[in-house]
Protein backbone atom coordinates (compact mmCIF):
# COMPACT_ATOMS: atom_id res chain seq x y z
CA UNK A 1 0.00 0.00 0.00
CA UNK A 2 3.34 2.09 0.16
CA UNK A 3 4.12 1.67 -3.45
CA UNK A 4 4.14 4.71 -5.91
CA UNK A 5 3.68 3.12 -9.22
CA UNK A 6 5.48 5.56 -12.47
CA UNK A 7 5.37 5.01 -15.62
CA UNK A 8 7.36 5.44 -18.66
CA UNK A 9 10.20 4.29 -17.49
CA UNK A 10 11.95 6.01 -20.11
CA UNK A 11 10.93 8.58 -22.64
CA UNK A 12 12.25 10.09 -25.98
CA UNK A 13 10.74 13.88 -26.93
CA UNK A 14 11.57 15.90 -29.54
CA UNK A 15 12.51 19.64 -28.47
CA UNK A 16 9.53 21.79 -28.06
CA UNK A 17 7.31 18.85 -27.70
CA UNK A 18 5.44 17.95 -24.51
CA UNK A 19 6.78 15.44 -21.64
CA UNK A 20 4.12 13.65 -19.78
CA UNK A 21 5.28 11.12 -16.76
CA UNK A 22 2.27 9.45 -14.76
CA UNK A 23 2.54 8.40 -11.55
CA UNK A 24 -0.48 5.88 -9.63
CA UNK A 25 -0.27 5.13 -5.36
CA UNK A 26 -2.35 3.30 -3.30
CA UNK A 27 -2.66 4.88 -0.06
CA UNK A 28 -5.03 7.45 0.44
CA UNK A 29 -3.31 8.76 3.59
CA UNK A 30 -0.76 10.22 1.41
CA UNK A 31 -1.36 14.01 1.42
CA UNK A 32 1.78 15.30 -0.47
CA UNK A 33 2.99 14.61 -4.14
CA UNK A 34 5.54 16.26 -5.04
CA UNK A 35 8.62 15.72 -8.11
CA UNK A 36 11.99 15.61 -8.47
CA UNK A 37 14.76 16.07 -11.18
CA UNK A 38 17.95 14.42 -10.70
CA UNK A 39 20.74 14.71 -13.05
CA UNK A 40 23.76 12.10 -13.23
CA UNK A 41 26.08 12.34 -10.27
CA UNK A 42 23.12 14.72 -8.62
CA UNK A 43 21.23 14.55 -5.54
CA UNK A 44 17.84 14.85 -6.47
CA UNK A 45 16.68 18.76 -6.54
CA UNK A 46 12.93 19.41 -5.59
CA UNK A 47 10.94 20.70 -8.83
CA UNK A 48 7.01 20.96 -8.42
CA UNK A 49 4.55 20.00 -5.92
CA UNK A 50 0.88 19.71 -5.21
CA UNK A 51 -1.49 18.62 -1.92
CA UNK A 52 -4.34 16.85 -3.06
CA UNK A 53 -7.05 19.52 -2.31
CA UNK A 54 -5.73 20.89 -6.00
CA UNK A 55 -6.34 19.36 -9.26
CA UNK A 56 -3.76 21.22 -10.73
CA UNK A 57 -0.26 23.59 -10.32
CA UNK A 58 1.68 25.07 -12.79
CA UNK A 59 5.30 26.61 -12.33
CA UNK A 60 6.82 27.65 -15.93
CA UNK A 61 6.93 25.06 -17.84
CA UNK A 62 6.05 22.51 -15.15
CA UNK A 63 2.39 21.53 -14.52
CA UNK A 64 1.47 18.67 -12.57
CA UNK A 65 -2.16 17.63 -12.46
CA UNK A 66 -4.25 15.46 -9.87
CA UNK A 67 -6.65 13.24 -9.98
CA UNK A 68 -7.82 12.04 -6.51
CA UNK A 69 -10.84 9.87 -7.38
CA UNK A 70 -8.10 7.93 -9.69
CA UNK A 71 -5.42 8.28 -7.13
CA UNK A 72 -3.26 9.28 -9.78
CA UNK A 73 -0.96 12.65 -10.76
CA UNK A 74 1.36 13.58 -13.74
CA UNK A 75 4.21 15.78 -14.60
CA UNK A 76 3.55 17.64 -17.76
CA UNK A 77 6.85 19.11 -19.24
CA UNK A 78 5.95 22.06 -21.78
CA UNK A 79 8.24 23.17 -24.63
CA UNK A 80 11.03 20.31 -23.49
CA UNK A 81 14.19 21.49 -23.99
CA UNK A 82 17.74 19.57 -24.52
CA UNK A 83 18.47 20.63 -20.94
CA UNK A 84 15.68 18.69 -19.54
CA UNK A 85 17.05 15.44 -20.14
CA UNK A 86 17.21 13.82 -16.67
CA UNK A 87 15.56 11.35 -14.79
CA UNK A 88 12.41 12.49 -13.20
CA UNK A 89 10.79 11.04 -9.67
CA UNK A 90 7.64 11.27 -8.67
CA UNK A 91 7.07 10.69 -4.80
CA UNK A 92 4.06 10.60 -2.03
CA UNK A 93 4.21 11.41 1.60
CA UNK A 94 2.36 10.82 4.45
CA UNK A 95 2.03 14.18 6.86
CA UNK A 96 5.05 13.76 8.88
CA UNK A 97 6.40 11.26 7.21
CA UNK A 98 8.85 9.98 4.89
CA UNK A 99 8.74 10.33 0.94
CA UNK A 100 8.03 6.96 -0.86
CA UNK A 101 9.43 7.20 -4.95
CA UNK A 102 8.27 5.94 -7.91
CA UNK A 103 10.93 3.93 -9.91
CA UNK A 104 11.78 6.88 -12.14
CA UNK A 105 11.69 8.22 -15.72
CA UNK A 106 14.85 8.94 -18.06
CA UNK A 107 13.88 11.07 -19.88
CA UNK A 108 15.63 12.57 -22.89
CA UNK A 109 15.13 15.62 -25.49
CA UNK A 110 16.24 15.62 -28.69
CA UNK A 111 17.50 17.96 -30.26
CA UNK B 1 22.22 30.32 1.92
CA UNK B 2 23.83 27.07 2.07
CA UNK B 3 21.69 24.10 0.80
CA UNK B 4 22.28 20.42 2.48
CA UNK B 5 25.52 19.27 2.93
CA UNK B 6 27.01 15.68 3.14
CA UNK B 7 30.35 13.93 2.80
CA UNK B 8 32.72 12.73 1.59
CA UNK B 9 30.85 12.49 -1.96
CA UNK B 10 32.77 9.18 -2.83
CA UNK B 11 34.08 6.72 -0.29
CA UNK B 12 35.95 3.71 -0.86
CA UNK B 13 35.84 0.76 1.43
CA UNK B 14 37.47 -2.33 1.81
CA UNK B 15 35.13 -5.58 2.40
CA UNK B 16 34.30 -5.74 6.57
CA UNK B 17 35.50 -2.03 7.16
CA UNK B 18 33.48 0.85 8.46
CA UNK B 19 31.88 3.43 6.54
CA UNK B 20 30.71 6.75 8.20
CA UNK B 21 28.75 9.06 6.24
CA UNK B 22 27.81 12.67 7.35
CA UNK B 23 24.70 15.39 6.43
CA UNK B 24 24.93 18.85 7.75
CA UNK B 25 20.95 19.91 6.99
CA UNK B 26 20.37 23.41 5.41
CA UNK B 27 19.91 26.06 7.90
CA UNK B 28 16.70 26.32 10.20
CA UNK B 29 16.04 22.62 9.25
CA UNK B 30 15.97 20.35 11.83
CA UNK B 31 14.39 17.11 10.49
CA UNK B 32 16.89 15.04 8.60
CA UNK B 33 16.30 12.07 6.11
CA UNK B 34 18.77 9.45 4.96
CA UNK B 35 17.74 7.58 1.43
CA UNK B 36 19.74 4.95 -0.41
CA UNK B 37 19.40 4.58 -4.32
CA UNK B 38 20.55 1.69 -6.16
CA UNK B 39 22.26 1.62 -9.68
CA UNK B 40 19.46 2.04 -12.03
CA UNK B 41 16.43 1.89 -9.53
CA UNK B 42 14.47 4.86 -7.41
CA UNK B 43 15.29 5.70 -3.82
CA UNK B 44 14.44 4.01 -0.97
CA UNK B 45 13.67 5.69 2.92
CA UNK B 46 16.20 4.40 5.39
CA UNK B 47 15.69 6.42 8.56
CA UNK B 48 14.18 10.06 9.63
CA UNK B 49 15.92 11.97 12.67
CA UNK B 50 15.19 14.78 14.92
CA UNK B 51 17.77 16.42 16.76
CA UNK B 52 18.61 13.79 19.19
CA UNK B 53 15.71 11.48 18.41
CA UNK B 54 15.43 8.79 15.69
CA UNK B 55 11.28 9.06 14.71
CA UNK B 56 11.55 6.30 11.81
CA UNK B 57 13.78 3.67 11.00
CA UNK B 58 11.74 1.40 9.52
CA UNK B 59 13.89 1.57 6.28
CA UNK B 60 16.70 0.62 8.06
CA UNK B 61 18.45 -2.68 8.01
CA UNK B 62 18.41 -4.74 10.92
CA UNK B 63 22.09 -5.04 11.09
CA UNK B 64 25.36 -3.04 10.70
CA UNK B 65 23.51 0.21 10.11
CA UNK B 66 22.95 2.77 12.31
CA UNK B 67 22.38 6.46 12.47
CA UNK B 68 22.35 9.57 14.97
CA UNK B 69 21.77 13.24 14.80
CA UNK B 70 23.59 14.94 17.78
CA UNK B 71 22.40 18.00 19.27
CA UNK B 72 25.23 19.35 17.98
CA UNK B 73 26.95 18.70 14.54
CA UNK B 74 26.22 16.37 11.78
CA UNK B 75 23.69 13.56 11.07
CA UNK B 76 25.70 10.56 10.77
CA UNK B 77 25.04 7.25 8.85
CA UNK B 78 27.59 4.32 9.92
CA UNK B 79 27.81 1.24 7.95
CA UNK B 80 29.74 -1.44 9.91
CA UNK B 81 31.24 -4.59 7.84
CA UNK B 82 30.13 -3.50 4.99
CA UNK B 83 29.78 -5.69 2.31
CA UNK B 84 29.37 -5.42 -1.38
CA UNK B 85 25.55 -4.90 -1.40
CA UNK B 86 26.23 -1.71 0.25
CA UNK B 87 27.46 0.02 -2.49
CA UNK B 88 24.99 2.60 -3.59
CA UNK B 89 24.49 6.49 -3.54
CA UNK B 90 23.01 7.75 -0.10
CA UNK B 91 21.49 10.95 0.28
CA UNK B 92 20.32 12.71 3.04
CA UNK B 93 17.41 15.51 2.78
CA UNK B 94 16.14 17.90 4.98
CA UNK B 95 13.19 19.77 6.31
CA UNK B 96 11.68 22.28 8.42
CA UNK B 97 9.62 22.12 11.37
CA UNK B 98 5.45 22.90 11.44
CA UNK B 99 3.40 23.34 8.48
CA UNK B 100 6.29 24.06 6.06
CA UNK B 101 7.68 20.83 6.43
CA UNK B 102 6.31 19.32 3.67
CA UNK B 103 9.23 20.13 1.36
CA UNK B 104 12.39 17.77 1.67
CA UNK B 105 15.50 19.13 0.24
CA UNK B 106 18.57 17.05 -0.45
CA UNK B 107 22.11 17.10 -0.60
CA UNK B 108 24.90 15.72 -3.52
CA UNK B 109 25.29 12.69 -1.87
CA UNK B 110 27.63 9.94 -0.92
CA UNK B 111 28.66 7.26 -3.21
CA UNK B 112 29.65 4.08 -1.39
CA UNK B 113 32.23 2.03 -3.12
CA UNK B 114 32.63 -1.50 -1.28
CA UNK B 115 35.39 -3.47 -3.05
Amino acid sequence: QQQVKQSPQSLIVQKGGISIINCAYENTAFDYFPWYQQFPGKGPALLIAIRPDVSEKKEGRFTISFNKSAKQFSLHIMDSQPGDSATYFCAARQSGSRLTFGEGTQLTVNP
Amino acid sequence: NAGVMQNPRHLVRRRGQEARLRCSPMKGHSHVYWYRQLPEEGLKFMVYLQKENIIDESGMPKERFSAEFPKEGPSILRIQQVVRGDSAAYFCASSQQGQASYEQYFGPGTRLTVT
